[in-house]
C-alpha cells in the first residue's frame, strides 16, 4: 500500500515554463487536495476535489490548474511558472466518511528561476 | 474566515524535559477539529494528535497531550520526556465539521529543537 505518491520530488523551472506535478493515491479516497508551503506561512490550500470530475478552488488558486478524471489521480498544472511559485507542494487525500484523517504525500520542492 | 496563530516561531527544550507549544484559533463554528502535525527534516507531514471540539476530554497519544480550552480558543501541545526524534516543525491546524470540505487551515509553525 503506497499511500499518496508525488512526483517529482524536486524540480527546477525557468520563468514561463509549464509543468505538471503528479499525485496518485491507492486508498480509494474521494477527497484530494494540493497545498503549498512557504517559509513563515504554513501550508495553504491551492485546489481540492471531492471526487472524479469535481474540483474547486482553495485559498491560493491563481496560476494553477487541476483536473480529476479518476479517483486515483489529481495532477496540478502550472501554466506559466513564476518565481512566486517557488515553494514546496504537498498533495493530500482523505476519505469523506469516518475519521477523515488527511494523508500527505512527501512533497515536491519546486524552484522557478 | 478561520485563522490559526502560533506565536512561538522557535522553542527549545532539554532532552527528557517537558515542553508546551501554543496555538490559538479564531472561528465562529461550534463543531470542528483541531490537529497537531509534525514535520521533521524529511519534510513528511505526520499527524501527532487530533481533537474533536465536541469532546471535553483532552486527547492524548503516548508522550503527546493537548490542553484544549474551547471557550478561550486555545489548543496547546505538551510533549513529555522529550526525545531527540521530536525535533521538527510543529503545525497546529483547524478544520470545520463540513462534509465535502476537508480543508485544513494551518498556523505558521513552531520549530522545536531538542538539546542533548
Amino acid at each position: 500500500n503506497a499511500g499518496v505518491t508525488q512526483t517529482p520530488k524536486f524540480q527546477v523551472l525557468k520563468t514561463g515554463q509549464s509543468m505538471t506535478l503528479q499525485c496518485a493515491q491507492d486508498m480509494n479516497h474521494e477527497y484530494m487536495s494540493w497545498y503549498r508551503q512557504d517559509p513563515g506561512m504554513g501550508l495553504r490550500l491551492i485546489h481540492y476535489s471531492v471526487g472524479a470530475g469535481i474540483t474547486d478552488q482553495g485559498e491560493v488558486p491563481n496560476g494553477y490548474n487541476v483536473s480529476r478524471s479518476t479517483t486515483e489521480d489529481f495532477p496540478l498544472r502550472l501554466l506559466s511558472a513564476a518565481p512566486s511559485q517557488t515553494s514546496v507542494y504537498f498533495c493530500a487525500s482523505s476519505p469523506l466518511q469516518g475519521r477523515k484523517k488527511l494523508f500527505f504525500g512527501s512533497g515536491t520542492q519546486l524552484s522557478v528561476l | 474566515a478561520q485563522t490559526v496563530t502560533q506565536s512561538q516561531p522557535e522553542m527549545s527544550v532539554q532532552e527528557a524535559e517537558t515542553v508546551t507549544l501554543s496555538c490559538t484559533y479564531d472561528t465562529s463554528e461550534s463543531d470542528y477539529y483541531l490537529f497537531w502535525y509534525k514535520q521533521p527534516p524529511s519534510r513528511q507531514m505526520i499527524l501527532v494528535i487530533r481533537q474533536e471540539a465536541y469532546k471535553q476530554q483532552n486527547a492524548t497519544e503516548n508522550r503527546f497531550s493537548v490542553n484544549f480550552q474551547k471557550a478561550a480558543k486555545s489548543f496547546s501541545l505538551k510533549i513529555s520526556d522529550s526525545q531527540l526524534g521530536d525535533a521538527a516543525m510543529y503545525f497546529c491546524a483547524y478544520r470545520r465539521e463540513n462534509f465535502g470540505n476537508e480543508k485544513l487551515t494551518f498556523g505558521t509553525g513552531t520549530r522545536l529543537t531538542i538539546i542533548p
